[in-house]
């Protein structure tokens, strides 16, 4: 990947069940932000979440940054089938004005 | 709000032809478009930033001769892929920044899949 890493690569729980991904990166960033990819299908923006800040939290959407550890996590609570995903963090850093760099994703699945 | 549209959605060329693939911003001035591609299973690869009226930024290791991207109104940038080989065949994600938005944030397209046969 152009940045980051997720991880696991692919995650494969129940419903109902909470489902964290791991992103780790290597330079200073600005902001880092989780999208969602529906197969063969665009992005949708998840979060964002500045470099100043440590948590952030959307419906059942809980982002963690640690700036000293270059990671972030993305918790799914009360995962649903429709959650089944692929799931990217990308970091934007203050040198390259809005530029974004992908991890590999991690891939989701929920069973009902 | 903050629709971004690709056209075509898909599409098939023969090896050295050239294809071209919009992007559009429906409800929003976009000053600054990005371009991704990606290979299945895997991560985008940011290919270049465009700027409404002025050249394109292309990212290390990316052929500016053979991406020509154009971003000739705030609503609206091209990619062509000029004289397509199929190691070409991918799909081809833009976004857009809005005006005046929050800082960071983009909005993507659904995406282009071409394929060179």
């Amino acid at each position: 990947s152009q940045q980051g890493e997720e991880d696991p690569q692919a995650l494969s729980i129940q419903e109902g069940e909470n489902a964290t991904m791991n992103c780790s990166y290597k330079t200073s960033i600005n902001n880092l932000q989780w999208y969602r990819q529906n197969s063969g299908r665009g992005l949708v923006h998840l979060i964002l979440i500045r470099s100043n800040e440590r948590e952030k939290h959307s419906g059942r959407l809980r982002v963690t940054l640690d700036t000293s550890k270059k990671s972030s996590s993305l918790l799914i609570t009360a995962s649903r089938a429709a959650d089944t995903a692929s799931y990217f963090c990308a970091t934007g850093r203050g040198s390259t004005l809005g530029r974004l760099y992908f991890g590999r994703g991690t891939q989701l699945t929920v069973w009902p | 709000g903050a629709v971004v549209s690709q056209h075509p959605s898909w599409v098939i060329c023969k090896s050295g032809t050239s294809v071209k693939i919009e992007c559009r911003s429906l409800d929003f001035q976009a000053t600054t478009m990005f371009w991704y591609r990606q290979f299945p299973k895997q991560s985008l690869m940011l290919m270049a930033t465009s700027n409404e009226g002025s050249k394109a930024t292309y990212e290390q290791g990316v052929e500016k001769d053979k991406f020509l991207i154009n971003h000739a109104s705030l609503t609206l940038s091209t990619l062509t892929v000029t004289s397509a080989h199929p190691e070409d065949s991918s799909f081809y994600i833009c976004s857009a920044r809005e005006a005046g938005g929050p800082t960071g944030w983009q909005y993507f397209g659904p995406g282009t899949r071409l394929t060179v046969t």
